[in-house]
Formats: structure tokens, C-alpha cells, sequence
């Protein structure tokens, strides 16, 4: 089956420093997503991407969508303490054009330090 | 409130009873997904449902393990005979006509004693 590879796996920052995450691929995607998740709480949706080469903003954070469609990368600028959480990325490969199911990641530990 | 609703946000088995778990779509939105989340693991699909249709339940074990969606009330995952194993997080996603988007709920967390 499809895999997703995400690192890093936690990151440590300083308030106000940007942050960088990445997904890979196995295989190619049709749509990538990134979501974030609180504790106890459940996945909520940052951005969506549709296009091979697609960069979309949404406030300090921007993504992109490869364009060999295998990757894409989150960034968020100027981290503030509620940016803290853990950040997925999943991919859909809708061959018929339904909305299958995702593929998450493992998800990035996002932590700020004081 | 117009999100993914869940219930219940917690549920206590002991091994062998059964668990239900329930869902309701956002409004207007037909297709159903469940997913199961372990400790410090991302999610893993197990089914996808529209209204009265199982669409792709790959990602389900094939034993103790059903879900439905009825033309009318909410989606259930149902978990029979459970065991220390099906302790997760539950989380059910709703979409409209397929777009990729998909909107949790605040999950169910299952604790199998």
C-alpha cells in the first residue's frame, strides 16, 4: 500500500522562529492535506492542495504541493505558542474520482520553548 | 454546531463485551469515514461508508469489526468481542460529494480493560 514518509518527527523551536516539515511519497498523490491535531482532540483542516506545483497560503503557514506529486512541505512563519500540536500530512489517490480514504503521515511533534 | 459529532467521547469495556461507537455527519455531507489512532501513530483508514453503502472497508479487520451508515440516524463502527488490542482513539470523518476535505470529530477513545 501507499506509505507516507514525514519528518522531522518532533521539533524543538524558539518562539517567533519559522518552522519547516516535509512529507514524501511511495507513490504518487492526487491531493495532499495538512491538518493539525491538539491533544484529545481531533485532526483540523490547515490547507488543501490540489495541483502538482500548487503553493497555498493560509495565514503564516504555506504549502506546496511537489511537483513530482510524491512530497509536499508545510512552513509556518513567526511560530507563536498556539502553534504547538502535532502537524499531519495525508494524500488521497482517487483514480475514479471518489473521495477515498486518506493516507496520514505519523504526524510532526510541534514544540515551543520559552 | 455543524461539526463531525461523535459519541461517546469515552467508553470503558472489558474484553469480550461489544463497543458502538457513533457518528453523524456534518449537514449535507453523504460520505462517512472511520479511523483508528494509536499513541504517538498518525491515523489509519479502516472504512469508508455512504449513506447505506460500505464504498471501501480495506482498512477494517476482517473478524469483530462492522460499520454502517442507515439511510436515516448516524454512522456506527461496531467492535465485537473487544480486546486489549482495540484500544485507540476512534475518529470519524464526514466529506461532501468527494472533494478530499475531510472534517473529524473529536473522536472516541476506547480503553479495553
Amino acid at each position: 500500500g501507499q506509505q507516507l514518509n514525514q519528518s522531522p518527527q518532533s521539533m524543538f523551536i524558539q518562539e517567533g522562529e519559522d518552522v519547516s516539515m516535509n512529507c514524501t511519497s511511495s507513490s504518487i498523490f492526487n491531493t495532499w492535506l495538512w491538518y493539525k491535531q491538539d491533544p484529545g482532540e481531533g485532526p483540523v483542516l490547515l490547507i488543501a492542495l490540489y495541483k502538482a506545483g500548487e503553493l497555498t497560503s493560509n495565514g503564516r503557514l504555506t504549502a506546496q504541493f511537489g511537483i513530482t506529486r510524491k512530497d509536499s512541505f508545510l512552513n509556518i512563519s513567526a511560530s507563536i505558542p498556539s502553534d504547538v500540536g502535532i502537524y499531519f500530512c495525508a494524500g488521497q489517490f482517487s483514480p475514479g474520482g471518489g473521495a477515498d480514504g486518506l493516507t496520514f503521515g505519523k504526524g510532526t511533534h510541534l514544540i515551543i520553548q520559552p | 454546531n455543524a461539526g463531525v459529532m461523535q459519541n461517546p467521547r469515552h467508553l470503558v469495556r472489558r474484553r469480550g463485551q461489544e463497543a458502538r461507537l457513533r457518528c453523524s455527519p456534518m449537514k449535507g455531507h453523504s460520505h462517512v469515514y472511520w479511523y483508528r489512532q494509536l499513541p504517538e501513530e498518525g491515523l489509519k483508514f479502516m472504512v469508508y461508508l455512504q449513506k447505506e453503502n460500505i464504498i471501501d472497508e480495506s482498512g477494517m479487520p476482517k473478524e469483530r469489526f462492522s460499520a454502517e451508515f442507515p439511510k436515516e440516524g448516524p454512522s456506527i463502527l461496531r467492535i465485537q468481542q473487544v480486546v486489549r488490542g482495540d484500544s485507540a482513539a476512534y475518529f470519524c470523518a464526514s466529506s461532501p460529494s468527494a472533494t478530499g476535505e475531510l472534517f473529524f470529530g473529536e473522536g472516541s477513545r476506547l480503553t479495553v480493560l
